[in-house]
């Protein structure tokens, strides 16, 4: 039982760039999340699927995409890197509660 | 006003002292709080959830909530040097049952 899934670990960008990270889980959860947390600040919720096939915007989802085609995999894209775009991404399930989540280990992303 | 705040830290207290960690939210309607650990370089994890007022306890962790005051606390007891990490407050939005994350704050437990 892997839990949630994260890859790659770290990734260094050049601006204009775009890349996937890739999030899966074995944990049969409905609802996915991913989130990114900059130094000193809370996570923000970028993109959230409640389901295959079911994705909305959370907080600041400029810049990104995701889709949701099963429900072990909620990959998110980034389009054009932008150095704000430099930051830890954490991808996230859970059953049914947003607060009860389970963490994947984490995407350390610099854009350069 | 930020949707949920914590109070800032670096927090540094003895072995087998009590660490006491505050968080203040700003949307009346909320029902769901959380808090996770968080260690350097790792990713977050859950360590309790409480949704009524008054305390709920978990082993050496306590939290305590007062929706009329919107506050919400933590608090370590018999800390560990393995307790030292950044703790962070989250609340459920009432609109979109989605969370806010407070900054979180660092704890250091010194032997």
């Amino acid at each position: 039982n892997a839990g949630v899934t994260q890859t790659p670990k770290f990734r260094i960008l050049k601006i204009g760039q775009s890349m996937t990270l890739q999030c899966t889980q074995d944990m049969n959860h409905n609802y996915m999340y991913w989130y990114r947390q900059d130094p000193g600040m809370g996570l923000k919720l970028i993109y959230y699927s409640v389901g295959a096939g079911i994705t909305d915007k959370g907080e600041v989802p400029n810049g990104y995409n995701v889709s949701r085609s099963t429900t072990e995999d909620f990959p998110l894209r980034l389009e054009l890197a932008a150095p704000s775009q430099t930051s830890v991404y954490f991808c996230a399930s859970s059953y049914g509660v947003a607060g009860e989540a389970f963490f994947g280990q984490g995407t350390r992303l610099t854009v350069v | 006003q930020k949707e949920v705040e914590q109070n800032s830290g670096p927090l540094s207290v003895p072995e087998g002292a009590i660490a006491s960690l505050n968080c203040t939210y700003s949307d009346r309607g909320s029902q769901s709080f959380f808090w996770y650990r968080q260690y350097s370089g790792k990713s977050p994890e859950l360590i309790m959830s409480i949704y009524s007022n008054g305390d709920k306890e978990d082993g050496r962790f306590t939290a305590q909530l007062n929706k009329a005051s919107q506050y919400v606390s933590l608090l370590i007891r018999d800390s560990q040097p393995s307790d030292s990490a950044t703790y962070l407050c989250a609340v459920e939005r009432s609109n979109d049952y989605k969370l806010s994350f407070g900054a979180g704050t660092t704890v250091t437990v010194r032997a």
